[in-house]
């Protein structure tokens, strides 16, 4: 399979747990985006990555979040601390410099009891 | 930032009718309108996408047209399929910045 993966598909953790979540981009595509969909919305932007560069943070992504792609390639996207409210879909996404079009792996959904 | 509209919530149509969802967008930068069906439990999938320097393009069934005056685009779907069932959801972005801000979602039911 040569689309976006994510890895866990799911996770469940305890309020106050560290989880981290792995997102391997299409191999060509040099940007990478997460976001963040609760159920019955539309994804909602977090941050995104040109090659290794964190180039824009949304303002939902508070302290406790922090997203890493340290070599270009693939990402990681850790939540600190978690929240009941964290509970969502993680979705990272891969696009190719210069073409738009946003690529969606299956997502990361998180359940913090 | 942009903010992006999309109505109706919910449609529900027969098999063989046309479907039209229709989205506004508030910021005059964007330049770049996907749409995306998303099955349940599955991935948000590109279906087709726009560009301010065009006013229509289609794709067999399906075809998305861009007022950018009026800051509003939709999709058509012709001769629904009950495999068209899905949430489909706007965005809109900009080329130079890459995010891209959804709207709500439509839930699309074809009624066989």
């Amino acid at each position: 399979d040569t689309g976006v993966s994510q890895n866990p598909r799911h996770k469940i953790t305890k309020r106050g747990q560290n989880v981290t979540f792995r997102c391997d981009p299409i191999s060509e595509h040099n940007r990478l985006y997460w976001y963040r969909q609760t159920l019955g919305q539309g994804p909602e932007f977090l941050t995104y990555f040109q090659n290794e560069a964190q180039l824009e943070k949304s303002r939902l992504l508070s302290d406790r979040f922090s997203a890493e792609r340290p070599k270009g390639s693939f990402s990681t996207l850790e939540i600190q601390r978690t929240e009941q409210g964290d509970s969502a879909m993680y979705l990272c996404a891969s696009s190719y410099r210069g073409l738009e079009t946003q690529y969606f792996g299956p997502g990361t959904r998180l359940l913090v009891l | 930032g942009e903010n992006v509209e999309q109505h109706p919530s919910t449609l529900s149509v027969q098999e063989g009718d046309s479907a039209v969802i229709k989205c506004t967008y508030s910021d005059s930068a964007s330049n770049y309108f996907p749409w995306y069906k998303q099955e349940l439990g599955k991935r948000p999938q590109l279906i087709i996408d726009i560009r301010s320097n065009v006013g229509e393009k289609k794709d067999q069934r399906i075809a998305v047209t861009l007022n950018k005056t009026a800051k509003h685009f939709s999709l058509h779907i012709t001769e629904t399929q009950p495999e068209d069932s899905a949430v489909y959801f706007c965005a809109g972005g900009s080329t130079s910045y890459g995010k891209l801000t959804f709207g709500q979602g439509t839930i699309l039911t074809v009624h066989p």
